[in-house]
C-alpha cells in the first residue's frame, strides 16, 4: 500500500497567487480530512468528506479557502488568493474503519 | 467543541528510563483516543489508539491508559532509545468526525 499521497511536497508562491494542494488517499478509505500544522496554532483539522460529500468544513478559516473531492481516489485543497498567514504545512489522512492515516504533507510558503 | 490539553511540551529523559505523556479532553462524549508519533519534515504516525470501553491497552514498550471519569489519558514508554526521540500528539475524536490535536510533547532521550 502506497499510503496518503500528497503533491506537490513544498510549495513556494507569492501573495495573491492561487495554490492548489492534491492528495491521493489510500484505497478502500471513505473519509478524507485536511489539516493544517502551524507552531503557534498546532493540527487543526480544516474540512473532511465521507464518500466524497463534505460533512463538516468549519475548520476553513476563510472564503479564500476551498476543498472538493471529484472521487474517491482524489481531493483538492485549493487557497486563493493566498496570503503570508497561510505558510503551514498542509496535510492530508484518510481513514476506512478507524485509524486515521496521514500523508507527508505539503509545506506551503507563501511570500 | 472538543478541547484537548497536552502536558508537558518538552519531556527529556534518560536512554533507558521511561516516559509519560498526559493528555486532557473536554467532551464527555469523545470515544476514541489516539496518539500519534511525528518526526522531522513527515507526517503524524499512528503509534497506539484506545476506545472509551478499555481502560488500559499495551503494545511492546508502549502502553495508554484512559481514565473517562477524569477524563484524561496517558501515554506510557518503557525503557526509551534514541528512535523515540520526536514529538507525540495525542488526540481525541467522537463518532466519525475529524480528531482534535493537543499541542504536543517534544520528547528528546538523552544519551
Amino acid at each position: 500500500d502506497a499510503g496518503v499521497i500528497q503533491s506537490p511536497r513544498h510549495e513556494v508562491t507569492e501573495m495573491g497567487q492561487e495554490v492548489t494542494l492534491r492528495c491521493k488517499p489510500i484505497s478502500g478509505h471513505n473519509s478524507l480530512f485536511w489539516y493544517r500544522q502551524t507552531m503557534m496554532r498546532g493540527l487543526e483539522l480544516l474540512i473532511y468528506f465521507n464518500n466524497n460529500v463534505p460533512i463538516d468544513d468549519s475548520g476553513m478559516p476563510e472564503d479564500r479557502f476551498s476543498a472538493k473531492m471529484p472521487n474517491a481516489s482524489f481531493s483538492t485543497l485549493k487557497i486563493q488568493p493566498s496570503e503570508p498567514r497561510d505558510s503551514a504545512v498542509y496535510f492530508c489522512a484518510s481513514r476506512g474503519t478507524s485509524p486515521q492515516y496521514f500523508g507527508p504533507g505539503t509545506r506551503l510558503l507563501v511570500l | 467543541g472538543e478541547n484537548v490539553e497536552q502536558h508537558p511540551s518538552t519531556l527529556s529523559v534518560q536512554e533507558g528510563d521511561s516516559a509519560v505523556i498526559k493528555c486532557t479532553y473536554s467532551d464527555s462524549a469523545s470515544n476514541y483516543f489516539p496518539w500519534y508519533k511525528q518526526e522531522l519534515g513527515k507526517g503524524p504516525q499512528l503509534i497506539i489508539d484506545i476506545r472509551s470501553n478499555v481502560g488500559e491497552k499495551k503494545d511492546q514498550r508502549i502502553a495508554v491508559t484512559l481514565n473517562k471519569t477524569a477524563k484524561h489519558f496517558s501515554l506510557h514508554i518503557t525503557e526509551t532509545q534514541p528512535e523515540d526521540s520526536a514529538v507525540y500528539f495525542c488526540a481525541a475524536r467522537q463518532g466519525a468526525d475529524g480528531l482534535t490535536f493537543g499541542k504536543g510533547t517534544h520528547l528528546i532521550i538523552q544519551p
